[in-house]
């Protein structure tokens, strides 16, 4: 399909795992954004890439959590030693950064991440 | 820093009723603002924006105004429509930076037949 994919749609893992959320997003779209969005509550950013670089990953909550790209295309967030706060859906969205506008975000439809 | 602050719901509307959603924003710079909409079972996709003050963002007969006078985004429609039932977001992003999204809270609308 052209939209953006994350893989898994729903992901268990026991207190303390290591577990990866991948995103492919749009053929063609250099900007990539990885969310976090809790129940009741809207996105919160995490991490934005420009190309295959970090662009700006203020969002991060602390150092277990770390995103790549590689090629410039694929993204995987990764997080270690899991803890039952990082249970949430973990949103990719991907766009064309177009000079001075920022462009129009597509998201996929997220990983739910439940950390027991 | 940026922030944006949205009317908490849930809004319950019957079926042709006029909506408000009331959006404010706190940026440093000249953002440029942002509705999406997630509905039922589905991911969040933008509703419309407006990239500098008193544009007006329209699409599905939503509309909203960027105020910069009072920093605001309401979102208004004439007349509802149940399929219009979802959560609504207002977001900002700022061109100064490194164009991060930042979101509100959402407001979910219910609309009843």
């Amino acid at each position: 399909g052209a939209g953006v994919s994350q893989t898994p749609s729903n992901k268990v893992t026991e207190k303390g795992k290591y577990v990866e959320l991948r995103c492919d997003p749009i053929s063609g779209h250099t900007a990539l954004y990885w969310y976090r969005q809790s129940l009741g509550q809207g996105p919160e950013f995490l991490i934005y890439f420009q190309g295959t670089g970090a662009a700006d990953d203020s969002g991060l909550p602390n150092d277990r959590f770390f995103a790549v790209r590689p090629e410039g295309s694929v993204s995987t967030l990764k997080i270690q030693r899991t803890e039952r706060g990082d249970s949430a859906v973990y949103l990719c969205a991907s766009s064309l950064a177009m000079g001075d506008q920022a462009g129009e975000l597509f998201f996929g439809e997220g990983s739910r991440l439940t950390v027991l | 820093g940026n922030s944006v602050t949205q009317m908490e719901g849930p809004v319950t509307l019957s079926e042709e009723a006029f909506l408000t959603i009331n959006c404010t924003y706190t940026a440093t710079g000249y953002p440029s603002l942002f509705w999406y909409v997630q509905y039922p079972g589905e991911g969040l996709q933008l509703l419309l924006k407006a990239t500098k003050a008193d544009d007006k963002g329209s699409n599905k007969g939503f509309e909203a105004t960027y105020r910069k006078e009072t920093t605001s985004f309401h979102l208004e429609k004439g007349s509802v429509q149940v399929s219009d039932s979802a959560v609504y977001f207002c977001a900002l992003s700022d061109r100064q930076g490194t164009y991060k999204y930042i979101f509100g809270t959402g407001t979910r609308l219910k609309v009843l037949a």
